[in-house]
């Protein structure tokens, strides 16, 4: 299985800080992605990077990949209180069509 | 790009019964995804549903258990049959999201929270 590995499980930060999570997989990609879910329900796509990107930036959202290390790190600067949810990467392997997702990061920003 | 209306979003079961899940797309897409979320887990491939053919299942999980409809471009059901307590999860439909999935990624539906009784 490909299945990404995310670390931490679980981050609480105060609002205003950065928040940083990581993403392993195992096997060459086509891209990854980052996910956002709130309270258990349905994905919101955050960003997309391809397999010869090395970072994509979106708003408050940094992405890096290094698939050389088979990882890549999402950056969410200047957390707010909204931004408290699951975050998982999904990564869709090299010759095929469908994606594989990590474990998540649950991430909690006090106010 | 694509929105995608899932019903139910929540129910709950008897064992031994049944639930089919619905997923509308404003769009015509080719493939439509259906995912399992289990409790504090992460989001696992049930199955891909292309139209006109048979869904594609992925290891551990047969067509017995988890039918799936594909009759257009626009419209899927997940049927998961025969529930115990094991089936009590998110289930969630996704589709690519805007012109190809390699620049643009997927959507989701909202996700129906299945719970067994």
């Amino acid at each position: 299985s490909q299945q990404g590995e995310e670390d931490p499980q679980a981050l609480s930060i105060q609002e205003g800080e950065n928040a940083t999570m990581n993403c392993s997989y195992k096997t060459s990609i086509n891209n990854l992605q980052w996910y956002r879910q709130n309270s258990g329900r349905g994905l919101v796509h955050l960003i997309l990077i391809r397999s010869n990107e090395r970072e994509k930036h979106s708003g408050r959202l940094r992405v890096t990949l290094d698939t050389s290390k088979k990882s890549s790190s999402l950056l969410i600067t200047a957390s707010r209180a909204a931004d408290t949810a699951s975050y998982f990467c999904a990564t869709e392997g090299r010759g095929t069509y469908k994606y594989i997702f990590g474990t998540g990061t649950r991430l909690k920003v006090l106010a | 790009s694509a929105v995608i209306s899932q019903k139910p979003s929540r129910d709950i079961c008897q064992r031994g019964t049944s639930l089919t899940i619905q997923c509308q797309v404003d769009s015509q897409v080719t493939m439509m995804f259906w995912y399992r979320q289990q409790p504090g887990q992460s989001l696992t491939l049930i199955a891909t549903a292309n139209q006109g053919s048979e869904a594609t299942y992925e290891s551990g999980f047969v067509i017995d258990k988890f039918p799936i409809s594909r009759p257009n471009l626009t419209f899927s059901t997940l049927t998961v049959s025969n529930l115990s307590p094991e089936d009590s999860s998110i289930y969630l439909c996704s589709v690519e999201l805007g012109q190809g999935r390699e620049n643009y990624g997927y959507t989701f539906g909202s996700g129906t929270r299945l719970t067994v009784v």
